[in-house]
């Protein structure tokens, strides 16, 4: 088992570009997060969906936008980027909610 | 909204030292988790504790929750260079959305060897 994946592993984008990040997981989990990630700010909630179909906000949605179109799928959306998007972003799924999460290896994402 | 602060934000230590982290929640839990990443790695789950008051070991690793369910410790024994990393606390809110976690900023360990 791949476990979570997430690709790209790095991106650069000019301010104003629009760009999707893919999380895919083969535990068939329910819930999927994605996360964004800061120095000294710990892991901060974008997303989340608790089921195929479905999403809901985090802490810091603005922004961003997901979809969950597909059980193991869970896309991150950025549809006009800003420097303060600059961040390394991590997707997370588990079998349910406050449950353990697995995580993926991490998103770098630099916005110019 | 629920709020988990942790402390320190920085360890460091020689090796064969003790090190501690501490978490502490604005509401209470119903249960709380830890994480570890390496540097350039991912957060890996640790471990769970659920009850009020439970104290649960893996190795030189001591994991504690409080008794009103609102604080939870990391405590390492003799420490070991491999036991570098941030350290981070999740706790699980008890109310109704409790599909969340709320993390905690971080502890990093360093050890000097």
């Amino acid at each position: 088992n791949a476990g979570v994946t997430q690709t790209p592993k790095f991106r650069v984008l000019k301010t104003g570009q629009s760009m999707t990040l893919l999380c895919a997981q083969d535990m068939n989990h329910e819930y999927m997060y994605w996360y964004r990630q800061d120095p000294g700010m710990g892991l901060r909630l974008i997303h989340y969906s608790v089921g195929e179909g479905t999403t809901a906000k985090g802490e810091v949605p603005d922004g961003y936008n997901v979809s969950r179109l597909k059980k193991q799928n869970f896309l991150l959306g950025l549809e006009s980027a800003a420097p303060s998007q600059t961040s390394v972003y991590f997707c997370a799924s588990s079998w349910t909610g406050g449950n353990e999460q697995f995580f993926g290896p991490g998103t770098r994402l630099t916005v110019l | 909204g629920q709020q988990v602060m942790q402390i320190p934000q920085y360890q460091h230590v020689q090796e064969g030292e003790d090190f501690t982290t501490y978490c502490n929640s604005s509401t209470t839990l119903s249960n709380i988790q830890w994480y570890k990443q390496r540097p350039g790695g991912h957060p890996v789950f640790l471990i769970q504790l659920v009850k009020s008051g439970e104290v649960k070991k893996q190795k030189r690793l001591t994991f504690q929750f409080g008794e009103a369910k609102k604080n939870s410790s990391l405590h390492i024994t003799a420490t070991q260079t491999t036991d570098v990393g941030t350290y981070f606390c999740a706790g699980r809110g008890s109310g109704g959305s409790n599909y969340k976690l709320t993390f905690g900023k971080g502890t990093l360990l360093t050890v000097n060897p």
